[in-house]
C-alpha cells in the first residue's frame, strides 16, 4: 500500500520567514494530494491540494509543489504569521483504484516565533 | 449548510466494554471514512463507503472494530471488547464522490469522537 513520510516533524520559523514541508510518497500511481492544517483540539481543514497534472499551485502566501518523477510534495508558506502556528498533514490517494481513504504523513508541526 | 457532525464528543469507557461511535455526513455527500488518530500522530485510515457499495474491512485494525452505513446517510463505527491502545480521537469525513468514482473530491471532517479506555 501507499507509504507517506514527512519532515521535519517540528519546525520553528520567526514571524514575516518562509516555513518548507516535505513529504515523499511510494506508490506512483498516486494522483492526489492534498494539505490539512490542524489547529489544537480542532479537526483537519483542508488548506490546499494538487493533481499529478500539475507541478505547481498557489494561493496567496500557500504554494504546494509536486514532482511525480521523485515522488516528492512540499508546501510553501510564505510571511508566515502567528495563526499559522498548527500541525500540518500532507496526504496521498489514487483516485480510481481501490477502496481507500487517504494515506497521510504523520505530521509537522508549526511553530511561528513572534 | 451543515457540516459533519459526530457523537459523542467524548467517550470514556473500561476496557472491555463496547462503544459505538456516530457519524452524520454533509448532505448529498456518496463517500464516508473512518479514520483513528493517536494521540500527536497522524490520521490513520480505517474504512471507506461508498454508495450502497459493500466496504472493504482490511483496514479495520482488528476483529473488535466493525462500521456500517445505512444508505447514504449515518455510520456507525463499534469497537466490541475496548483495550486501552483504542484509546484515540475517531474522525469521520465525508465527500461527494470517494476514489472509487475516479474522480477527486475534498473530504470534509467531522470534529472527532475522543475515546479514552480506561
Amino acid at each position: 500500500g501507499e507509504n507517506v513520510e514527512q519532515h521535519p516533524s517540528t519546525l520553528s520559523v520567526q514571524e514575516g520567514d518562509s516555513a518548507v514541508i516535505k513529504c515523499t510518497y511510494s506508490d506512483s500511481a498516486s494522483n492526489y494530494f492534498p494539505w490539512y492544517k490542524q489547529e489544537l483540539g480542532k479537526r483537519p481543514q483542508l488548506i490546499i491540494d494538487i493533481r499529478s497534472n500539475v507541478g505547481e499551485k498557489k494561493d496567496q502566501r500557500i504554494a504546494v509543489t509536486l514532482n511525480k518523477t521523485a515522488k516528492h510534495f512540499s508546501l510553501h508558506i510564505t510571511e508566515t504569521q502567528p495563526e499559522d502556528s498548527a500541525v500540518y498533514f500532507c496526504a496521498a490517494i489514487i483516485s480510481g483504484g481501490g477502496a481507500d481513504g487517504l494515506t497521510f504523513g504523520k505530521g509537522t508541526h508549526l511553530i511561528i516565533q513572534p | 449548510g451543515a457540516g459533519v457532525s459526530q457523537s459523542p464528543s467524548n467517550k470514556v469507557t473500561e476496557k472491555g466494554k463496547d462503544v459505538e461511535l456516530r457519524c452524520d455526513p454533509i448532505s448529498g455527500h456518496t463517500a464516508l471514512y473512518w479514520y483513528r488518530q493517536r494521540l500527536g500522530q497522524g490520521l490513520e485510515f480505517l474504512i471507506y463507503f461508498q454508495g450502497n457499495s459493500a466496504p472493504d474491512k482490511s483496514g479495520l485494525p482488528s476483529d473488535r472494530f466493525s462500521a456500517e452505513r445505512t444508505g447514504e446517510s449515518v455510520s456507525t463505527l463499534t469497537i466490541q471488547r475496548t483495550q486501552q491502545e483504542d484509546s484515540a480521537v475517531y474522525l469521520c469525513a465525508s465527500s461527494l464522490m470517494g476514489p472509487t468514482s475516479g474522480l477527486l473530491y475534498e473530504q470534509y471532517f467531522g470534529p472527532g469522537t475522543r475515546l479514552t479506555v480506561t
